[in-house]
């Protein structure tokens, strides 16, 4: 059964750096059959979608946040991460990593999801 | 993008009611289409992919169906633990995008 965890400071300043993780277990991010999506939740809103990445490095991301976020993946620790910078209060919202059944173009949906972590913009 | 109009935003129905909720897409999808159900302070649950393939796991009464731009989502019989938001997402193309969501209440 696989299981994500995020993880990251809760409070982010504006203009700084948001960093997020994503630990996977019971599975390997390596596995070719999944890409490794963010999605966000503003506060009382709907799903945004962030990008996603595959474990061998290539992502795509929302062309909406594009200039601002970075994706990676860590097999050696079997994580996933995000950065979004100059962050400012538009940014405050739960941070979801979730496993995405996509290919290159299509998708078959998320369908394993992390716990979501909270994070607000403010001095 | 793609934009998702889901129908309605909300609706009040009562245990054992049937549910339907739509969605629409600003351009045609084939069957590239995902359904999620997210109860509050939860993450979202896939319950439909593909329009109308059943998620392991979930229940039979919820179905969906539909391809091109428009969709349905069907909960035959609505039991206590339904009581939540529901969200359609487009996998045809790049960005991913949501619906902006079905909340299902107590009538």
């Amino acid at each position: 059964q696989v299981h994500l965890q995020e993880s990251g400071p809760g409070q982010v300043k504006p203009s700084q750096t948001l960093s997020l993780t994503c630990a996977v277990s019971g599975g390997s991010i390596t596995s070719g059959a999944y890409y490794w999506s963010w999605i966000r939740q503003h506060p009382g809103k709907g799903l945004e979608w962030i990008g996603y990445i595959y474990y061998s490095g290539s992502t795509y991301y929302n062309p909406s946040l594009k200039s601002r976020v970075t994706i990676s993946a860590d097999t050696s620790k079997n994580q996933i991460s995000l950065k979004l910078n100059s962050v400012t209060a538009a940014d405050t919202a739960v941070y979801y990593c979730a496993r995405d059944l996509s290919t290159t173009m299509t998708g078959l949906g998320l369908d394993v999801w992390g716990q979501g972590t909270t994070v607000t913009v403010s001095s | 993008d793609i934009q998702m109009t889901q129908s309605p935003s909300s609706v009040s129905a009562s245990v054992g009611d049937r549910v339907t909720i739509t969605c629409r897409a600003s351009q045609a999808l084939s069957s590239w289409l995902n359904w999620y159900q997210q109860k509050p302070g939860k993450a979202p649950k896939l319950l439909i992919y593909a329009a109308s393939s059943l998620q392991s796991g979930v229940p039979s009464r919820f179905s969906g169906s539909g391809s091109g731009t428009d969709f349905i989502l069907t909960i035959s019989s609505l039991q206590p633990e339904d009581f939540a938001t529901y969200y359609c997402q487009q996998a045809y193309s790049f960005p991913r995008t949501f619906g902006q969501g079905t909340k299902v209440e107590s009538k």
